[in-house]
């Protein structure tokens, strides 16, 4: 599997749009790029995930490089709700595969 | 539905005990999963299975033992626990579309071993 690399910790303003990096530079051109995130210390949810094209839903945005080795969560206008762990996650489309979590992005939303 | 549902909720255990956490899902997925987080850091995967009767081990398998009689239920059987196995325990489940597709995450067993 490929690995990520994520900041540990951002802050973003309520209100603005939280940016939020990911680096894969050794996924390989099957593998989806996934993201999750974990409030306090519930199970976690599901956001969003992409191969190739930008993809939009109604939670966030995921915008992929051309070169896929880096991705971009973009949460469009941040509430103190969105306080949490993001994680990057990379999984292949060929049945099941071992991924880990890693430590994720701790993000705090700021009144 | 009820989606992913663990019981308990909570536990503590004695050294050499052991205890089975109870995962269950109503969404009639294929796939199902046990992960381990321990504070302040990600999920590792314990175990997973892709239909009833088919198991394998994931990142962190050690002292652990999981069975899939059945679509819904996928328990995790901790024998002789130690306290190294002191996490909070997450079940998860997924359609079993292709990729990795999304995962839907019960509500946790926090256990506890002194």
């Amino acid at each position: 599997d490929a690995k990520t690399t994520q900041p540990p910790s951002m802050d973003c303003a309520e209100g603005r749009a939280a940016n939020l990096p990911c680096n894969h530079s050794t996924i390989s051109g099957n593998e989806y790029v996934y993201w999750y995130r974990q409030i306090h210390s519930q199970g976690p949810q599901y956001i969003i995930h992409g191969l190739k094209n930008n993809e939009t839903n109604e939670m966030a945005s995921l915008i992929i490089t051309e070169d896929r080795k880096s991705s971009t969560l973009i949460l469009p206008h941040a509430t103190l709700r969105d306080t949490a762990v993001y994680y990057c996650i990379v999984g292949d489309s060929g049945g099941y595969q071992k991924v880990t979590f890693g430590t994720g992005t701790k993000l705090q939303v700021i009144p | 539905n009820a989606g992913v549902t663990q019981t308990p909720k909570f536990r503590i255990l004695k050294i050499g005990q052991s205890m089975t956490l109870q995962c269950a899902q109503d969404m009639n997925h294929n796939y199902m999963y046990w992960y381990r987080q321990d504070p302040g850091m990600g999920l590792k995967l314990i175990y997973y299975s892709v239909g009833a009767g088919i198991t394998d081990k994931g990142e962190v398998p050690n002292g652990y033992n999981v069975s899939r009689s059945t679509t819904e239920d996928f328990p995790l059987r901790l024998e002789l626990a130690a306290p190294s196995q002191t996490s909070v325990y997450f079940c998860a489940s997924r359609p079993g579309l292709a990729g990795l597709g999304e995962q839907f995450f019960g509500p946790g067993t926090r256990l506890t071993v002194l």
